[in-house]
């Protein structure tokens, strides 16, 4: 198993721009959770996705939104693009995400610069 | 709203020395805590959960509810040890997501 993998690992856009990352969870796995990790900061969360469904949005405008798919893969798109959006875009993946003691694992990242 | 703190942004210690990097929280209820490592060039990965009250590569850690603190040990420092280290907290919320700390780096000198 690859894990959770995410495309591209880099990516540069210009401001006002949109842009669409991917991520592809372990197989079996059902929930999806996007974060966002700005430099020298841990990890902020924007999404978390289970069975296709939204199950939890964080502090995040209306730019960014999400989506899973029926196989469980899941899109973050951002629309309008400022450069405070640079930053590395982390998927994570689980089982059950509303069990007890359930384990995210985490891909590579997008690094996303906007210039 | 919950919150994890991680006060040292930076400790670096000798092979061999002891070492605890610090963790705080701020939640109402009743919170799961961990502790993510990132090696190098690696992705994020699960160090230790405190519901398993486990030791992996030799790091403990102990959740104190009354002092809301997650602190991360290891006795010896090896200098394989050398990473990131972020404290998360994962409430009984709805989303469940994880809060993350701000990290801290460990750096194990020879």
């Amino acid at each position: 198993d690859a894990g959770v993998t995410q495309s591209p690992t880099h990516l540069i856009k210009t401001r006002g721009q949109h842009v669409t990352l991917r991520c592809s969870p372990i197989s079996g796995h059902k929930s999806v959770s996007w974060y966002q990790q700005v430099l020298g900061q841990g990890p902020q969360f924007i999404f978390q996705y289970y069975e296709k469904e939204e199950r939890g949005r964080g502090n995040f405008p209306d730019r960014f939104s999400a989506r899973q798919f029926p196989n469980y893969s899941s899109e973050l798109n951002v629309n309008a693009l400022l450069l405070g959006d640079s930053a590395l875009y982390l998927c994570a993946s689980s089982h059950n995400p509303g069990r007890a003691n359930t384990e995210a694992f985490f891909g590579q990242g997008t690094r996303l610069t906007v210039v | 709203a919950q919150r994890v703190t991680q006060p040292e942004k930076l400790l670096s210690v000798f092979k061999g020395a002891p070492v605890e990097l610090k963790c705080n929280y701020s939640y109402s209820g009743s919170p799961e805590l961990f502790w993510y490592v990132q090696y190098s060039r690696q992705r994020l990965q699960l160090l230790l959960r405190h519901i398993s009250r486990e030791s992996i590569k030799g790091f403990t850690a102990d959740l104190n509810k009354g002092e809301t603190s997650f602190h991360l040990k290891k006795p010896f420092a090896q200098e394989e040890d050398s990473a990131m280290y972020y404290c998360a907290l994962r409430g009984n919320n709805a989303g469940n997501m994880l809060t993350f700390g701000g990290g801290t780096r460990l750096m194990v000198k020879p």
